[in-house]
């Protein structure tokens, strides 16, 4: 069965960095584009990253583009988010995501259970 | 970017009320719309895709109709697993997903 699992949260200043994995299983990891979401506490859902599934192309949320890097090792089946220069407003459960393409239209049909970032002094 | 807004921001029925969320696109999406269900702790799972399409193994009381700018979700009658919050998202600009704010939906 399909599974995603997000590891690498915590507690972290502003200005430091944290890195996020996604380990995935149950499915050609090589053949699907992944995205990040994240979900600030009590808020709603906002979209972070796309990364294609050969890792060719990556897109941003403007609102973590430059700090931000999302990145994959299909080898290794796993995903990443590199986080820079963390703001309190980052503070959010993080969600890795698989995107299915049914006949061009594009969703997220599994998601991980989510991995805390706090970003606080 | 395409912004999306769901009405109402919340919603309290009873277990087997026919219930309605509306979202409507800032600009035309054609039926790229998704609907996703948040149970509270737990990560969102998708139910209609493509504006109307019942993903696999989700009841068929959750329905999905609309396009342009204007969608709607259906769910013809309440269960007490359905009490959640309900988001929408368009995947026309696949390569920058949008969400609606969310509408939570909870027993009266």
């Amino acid at each position: 069965q399909v599974q995603l699992v997000e590891s690498g949260g915590g507690v972290v200043r502003p200005g430091g960095s944290l890195r996020l994995s996604c380990a995935a299983s149950g499915f050609t990891f090589s053949n699907y584009g992944m995205h990040w979401v994240r979900q600030a506490p009590d808020k709603g859902l906002e979209w972070v990253a796309v990364i294609y599934y050969d890792g060719s192309n990556q897109y941003y949320a403007d609102s973590v583009k430059g700090r931000f890097t999302i990145s994959r090792d299909n080898s290794k089946n796993t995903l990443y988010l590199q986080m820079n220069s963390l703001r309190a407003e980052d503070t959010a459960v993080y969600y890795c995501a698989r995107n299915l393409d049914s006949r061009g239209y594009y969703y997220f049909d599994y998601w991980g259970q989510g991995t805390l970032v706090t970003v606080s002094s | 970017d395409i912004q999306m807004t769901q009405s109402p921001s919340s919603l309290s029925a009873s277990v087997g009320d026919r219930v309605t969320i509306t979202c409507r696109a800032s600009q035309s999406i054609g039926r790229f719309l998704n609907w996703y269900q948040q149970r509270p702790g737990q990560a969102p799972q998708v139910l209609i895709y493509a504006a109307s399409s019942l993903q696999s193994g989700v009841p068929s009381r959750f329905s999905g109709s609309g396009s342009g700018t204007d969608f709607t979700l259906t769910i013809s009658s309440l269960q007490p697993e359905d009490f959640a919050t309900y988001y929408c998202q368009q995947s026309y600009s696949s390569l920058r997903n949008t969400f609606g704010q969310g509408t939570k939906l909870e027993i009266k």
